[in-house]
């Protein structure tokens, strides 16, 4: 158990939904990381959120977003769900803000119809 | 821009065997930290190793090994006779000292299945 918790694990919705994922990081942790992994793209970072504030934006499109909150969990949102959405989305918790080993949660698994 | 390459999509090997999975690395920073990671049929991500790029000695740990190389910006894993549920996908990454937009980058992973 990599103490990093994702809900829900599978969520499955129809396209033009929106939905949100849930992350809580590992006690102690400061930096949530949000991954997406299909399987032509392999795992892509979306973005990075450090004590609540954004620290890195990767390849995140315009119909999604995140935030962290005061107790640093933090909620992806994922609108207009196309069916190419469908992936499995990481969240991954780190002490640091950038290079510390990050630990990564169970996963959600999106499936889009 | 960081690079992690792993040219071996899918390796088999009967158990017992040992077995290296490649991973080569492209980077402009002279500081970096690379990563091994592990995920099982179960999806989860499993965190495995961190080598700093100051410290190139070889790690062992049980029947993984890691090598090294900056000389051919190489970090390959060794898994020593190999088991049945050493089969996962490996995934090597790469994280830069001041990178800009992407913390970690990962390779395409190494399916690795373990025949009994």
């Amino acid at each position: 158990d990599s103490g990093v918790t994702q809900t829900p694990k599978h969520l499955i919705t129809a396209t033009g939904q929106r939905v949100t994922l849930r992350c809580s990081p590992r006690s102690g942790d400061l930096s949530v990381y949000w991954y997406q992994q299909s399987l032509d793209q392999g795992l892509q970072f979306l973005i990075q959120y450090y004590n609540g504030e954004e620290r890195a934006k990767g390849n995140i499109l315009e119909r999604f977003s995140a935030q962290q909150f005061p107790d640093l969990h933090s909620e992806l949102n994922l609108s207009s769900l196309e069916l190419g959405d469908s992936a499995l989305y990481f969240c991954a918790s780190s002490v640091a803000h950038a290079a510390a080993e990050a630990f990564f949660g169970q996963g959600t698994r999106l499936t889009v119809v | 821009a960081q690079k992690v390459t792993q040219a071996q999509t899918e390796i088999s090997v009967v158990e017992k065997e040992d077995v290296t999975l490649d991973c080569v690395y492209e980077t402009r920073d002279t500081t970096y930290y690379l990563f091994w990671y592990k995920q099982p049929p179960s999806g989860e991500l499993v965190f495995l190793i961190r080598r700093n790029s100051f410290d190139e000695q070889n790690e062992i740990s049980g029947r993984y090994s890691w090598n090294f190389q900056k000389s051919t910006s190489s970090f390959n894993f060794t898994i020593t006779a190999s088991q049945v549920v050493d089969s996962a996908v490996y995934f090597c990454a790469l994280s830069e000292r001041y990178s800009g937009n992407t913390p970690v980058v990962f390779g395409k992973g190494t399916r690795l299945s373990v025949i009994a």
